[in-house]
């Protein structure tokens, strides 16, 4: 059973461009969690989503970021018109229950 | 308010234990858990214990939970060179599905 899949694992956007963010859960897993991490800071929860669903968004900023996990395929976190305060690690966590978080490897945003 | 506390950094020489702490402060928390990250990797969950238990074993790892005090500390057993990392202490609650709250890490650096 292969871990939670993250790509890509770096991505360098410039200010104003969009970043997709894609996360392949582990098998069986249905719930899908987003945190952001600065820079020797711990992380940040975003958004929680179930398929087709999402159950909390409280972390998400109300602009210009968005997720989705759809019935098929991966889920998406999507940035649109980067800025510089963007640049983070972000990282995807899956869940068989909603307890136990498998967290993927990350993928490092730097907007130039 | 929910909000997760630990120190920043622990230095230990190899062989000896490694106490690591952390404090709470939301009274709904359901689970606590122990995180590890290496440079450049995404986050390993070590252990993780329900609130109403007071302590957990798991090898070199042991976990103390002081609900009353909203205190969880964990413990590394014969601390190797391989410990050295970011260590979080992460909190759920339960608000509309779990919710995690993560600390901001503790450096542990284990001297040869």
């Amino acid at each position: 059973n292969a871990g939670v899949m993250q790509n890509p694992r770096h991505l360098v956007r410039r200010r104003g461009q969009e970043a997709r963010l894609r996360c392949s859960p582990m098998k069986g897993h249905s719930h899908v969690y987003w945190y952001r991490q600065l820079p020797e800071e711990g992380l940040k929860f975003m958004v929680y989503l179930q398929k087709e669903n999402i159950i909390d968004e409280s972390g998400m900023p109300k602009e210009r970021f968005s997720a989705e996990f759809p019935k098929e395929g991966p889920s998406i976190l999507r940035i649109q018109q980067v800025v510089r305060g963007d640049s983070a690690a972000y990282f995807c966590a899956s869940s068989p229950r909603a307890q136990e978080q498998y967290f993927g490897p990350g993928t490092r945003l730097t907007v130039t | 308010g929910e909000d997760v506390e630990q120190s920043l950094f622990l230095s230990v020489r190899e062989g000896d234990s490694s106490v690591i702490n952390c404090t709470y402060t939301d009274s709904s928390s359901t689970y606590l858990y122990w995180y590890k990250q290496e440079p450049g990797a995404g986050l390993q969950l070590l252990t993780y214990i329900f609130s109403n238990m007071d302590m957990k074993q798991d090898q070199r790892l042991t976990v103390l939970l002081n609900k009353k005090d909203k205190h969880l500390s964990l413990r590394i057993a014969d601390t190797q060179t391989g410990d050295s990392a970011i260590y979080f202490c992460a909190e759920s609650i339960l608000a509309g599905g779990f919710k995690t709250i993560f600390g901001a890490g503790t450096r542990l650096f284990v001297k040869a």
